[in-house]
């Protein structure tokens, strides 16, 4: 059974530092990883889909990177801004339910 | 192009009473899945449905049902609410198994 786990549970960096969130994941036979944002109170924002045949992807600021090996991903923002707090959340995902981290809550400090 | 639409947006409902959400997924899109979030408990899975048949359905009672509709769009009932099933349920929305989860802003619903 797919278990996926996010540390930290709560990171606050001032605003222009480079971050990188974490997620491992139990099963290396995983299918695709997904990386979600998701603000109080709303719904899951989709920001990066990696496939099990890709090592990374990039949109924007964001690089997010999958090594099935090691049971790991990685999320890098570049340059955080004070917009970029939210709860982020990674998800494992195929053939089965998408099975999530508890999500590291990002606080970015103007 | 529309997103996943879900509604209503907030409920209160009485403890023992029954409630029924919708999902409207984006056009094309043949799965539908439901999940709990909850502070204490993170995201839960409640059922997924893929062309109107349940494919998957996680732990828990019999009082949580779902179904889905010939155009794709699906409703989740609970029954007999309990204070406990206060939380915010969220579907998402995905083309086929594997591919990118679409999610709606959710339903807040709240038992008192």
């Amino acid at each position: 059974k797919q278990e996926v786990t996010q540390i930290p549970a709560a990171l606050s960096v001032p605003e222009g530092e480079n971050l990188v969130l974490n997620c491992s994941f139990t099963d290396s036979a995983i299918y695709n990883l997904q990386w979600f944002r998701q603000d109080p109170g709303k719904g899951l924002t989709s920001l990066l889909l990696i496939q099990s045949s890709q090592r990374e992807q990039t949109s924007g600021r964001l690089n997010a990177s999958l090594d099935k090996s090691s049971g790991r991903s990685t999320l890098y923002i570049a340059a955080s801004q004070p917009g970029d707090s939210a709860t982020y959340l990674c998800a494992s995902t195929g053939n089965t339910p998408l099975v999530f981290g508890k999500g590291t809550r990002l606080s970015v400090i103007a | 192009k529309a997103g996943v639409t879900q509604t209503p947006r907030y409920l209160i409902k009485t403890r023992g009473q029954q409630v029924t959400l919708s999902c409207s997924p984006i056009s094309g899109h043949r799965s539908v899945s439901w999940y709990q979030q909850t502070p204490g408990q993170g995201l839960q899975f409640l059922f997924e449905y893929f062309s109107e048949t349940q494919r998957n359905k996680g732990n828990f009672p019999g009082r949580f049902s779902g179904r889905q509709f010939s155009n794709s769009r699906s409703e989740m009932n609970v029954s007999t609410l309990e204070l406990g099933d206060s939380a915010l349920y969220l579907c998402a929305s995905r083309r086929e198994a594997g591919t990118e989860a679409f999610f709606g802003q959710g339903t807040r619903l709240t038992v008192v």
